[in-house]
């Protein structure tokens, strides 16, 4: 089966523009996460949606950090303004409904300038 | 909140030697525990993973881990190393039973196996 897509696989950005990232999950897999990996660190986990809804938030940086899933399937993350901290991997991940395999994407590797 | 501990940054060994990685977590509750690894250039992938049970869980590739539930500790281990395994190995933990798979992340090994 196909794995878990992202894009863009690296951007490159100016502190205070914005970006975005795309991922489509595996087929069928109703649960979607997205992680923020800081070169050095474990992936940190930002959002966690269950279908098209939001089951917890509580790390995303919501002044700056906006993510959907309006159709329950593919998801955006978005961010605005960039700061130069933000310079990261960010993972997509996502499972059939409960179970607790997580399954990666390839990251989209984010520098910020 | 739960946390995770990996003692080493980096580990260097030659092809045939043992491995154990060394993986301390820190939660009030019951857990369940994992190990996932990433190759040069590949996702993130798991290796193995506890919920319950025998608590020596094996894995892909030859590896295995014990959960020591007195310790806190979910240790990884491989009798022969190849340098195939060259790879970051992570380890994580999510509480389990909470209707909650979020899973928080150690900082990572990265093992480098010399031929």
């Amino acid at each position: 089966e196909a794995g878990v897509a992202q894009s863009p696989r690296y951007k490159i950005i100016e502190k205070r523009q914005s970006v975005a990232f795309w991922c489509n999950p595996i087929s069928g897999h109703a649960t979607l996460y997205w992680y923020q990996q800081i070169l050095g660190q474990g992936p940190k986990l930002l959002i966690q949606f269950q279908n098209n809804g939001v089951v917890d938030d509580s790390q995303l940086p919501k002044d700056r950090f906006s993510a959907e899933r309006l159709k329950g399937v593919d998801s955006t993350l978005k961010i605005q303004p960039a700061k130069l901290e933000d310079s990261a991997v960010y993972l997509c991940a996502s499972s059939k409904e409960a179970s607790t395999t997580q399954y990666f994407g390839p990251g989209t590797r984010l520098l910020v300038l | 909140a739960q946390s995770v501990s990996q003692h080493n940054h980096h580990v260097i060994l030659s092809e045939a030697a043992s491995l154990e990685l060394g993986c301390n977590y820190s939660y009030g509750g019951t857990v369940n525990l994992f190990w996932y690894v990433q190759y040069p250039g590949q996702h993130l992938q798991l290796l193995l993973k506890y919920f319950s049970g025998d608590p020596l869980v094996k894995g892909i590739k030859g590896f295995e881990a014990e959960f020591i539930k007195s310790k806190f500790s979910f240790n990884l281990r491989k009798p022969s190393v190849q340098w195939s395994d060259t790879a970051e190995y992570f380890c994580a933990v999510t509480p389990s039973g909470a209707g909650s798979y979020q899973l928080t992340f150690g900082k990572g090994t990265k093992l480098s196996v010399i031929p």
